[in-house]
């Protein structure tokens, strides 16, 4: 199985302030159709996760414009321009590339 | 608007079968636009892919539980099934019902199973 890995898997953020994290993978991610199946998760506290992004770069509707997806290959990033309060909780990367499917471990992102 | 929603036993003895379904309004599975696919998650942890299905009856299952799922659909009631069997305590997980496998673009709200006697 593909692993995926993310850092930090905690993430203390002052609000306003920018966040990083980063998501590789054992192997590429680069599909025989030219695409690169990568999506970017959030799960706030006691909520079913919800999809940000997809495809490495491509922001969900209703998702707001301070988040941005992107890498290639084995090496992504998920970064949040400005922290708000609203974006606490749980983020994962995950490949859909090579089957099974896997996910990241997850990075909690936390109000300083 | 999509929407899932997952039904089923919230507790289920060891080394029985635990079964649930989802049902989806919205949208209709038999339009074969999708796969429809069951992800779980164990208490406090991170997420598993179980499996996926399409509408004709097409499933792709996880190796590492293969030999102990099946998937199912129901076209004409819009819903689709999971049956997990020979459960032991580290099957205890929401498990959730989403749209899509690359998609996983509308998600159930997902429900707690817990395996204990």
């Amino acid at each position: 199985d593909i692993v995926m890995t993310q850092s930090p898997l905690s993430l203390p953020v002052t609000l306003g302030q920018p966040a990083s994290i980063s998501c590789r993978s054992s192997q590429s991610l680069v599909y025989s159709d030219g695409n690169t199946y990568l999506n970017w998760f959030q799960q706030r506290p006691g909520q079913s996760p919800r999809r940000l992004i997809y495809k490495v770069s491509n922001r969900d509707s209703g998702v707001p414009d301070r988040f941005s997806g992107s890498g290639s290959g084995t090496d992504f990033t998920l970064k949040i321009s400005r922290v708000e309060a609203e974006d606490v909780g749980v983020y994962y990367c995950m490949q859909a590339t090579h089957w099974p499917d896997t996910f990241g471990q997850g990075t909690r992102l936390e109000i300083k | 608007q999509v929407q899932l929603q997952e039904s089923g036993p919230g507790l289920v003895k060891p080394s029985q079968t635990l079964s649930l379904t989802c049902a989806v309004s919205g949208d209709s599975i038999s339009r074969g636009d999708y796969y429809w696919s069951w992800v779980r998650q164990p208490p406090g942890k991170g997420l598993e892919w179980i499996g996926y299905i399409y509408y004709s009856g097409i499933t792709y299952y996880n190796p590492s539980l293969k030999s102990r799922v099946t998937m199912s659909v129901d076209t004409s009631k819009n819903q689709f099934s999971l049956k997990l069997s020979s459960v032991t305590a580290a099957d205890t997980a929401v498990y959730y019902c989403v749209r899509g496998r690359r998609d996983l673009d509308y998600w159930g709200q997902g429900a707690l199973v817990t395996v204990s006697s």
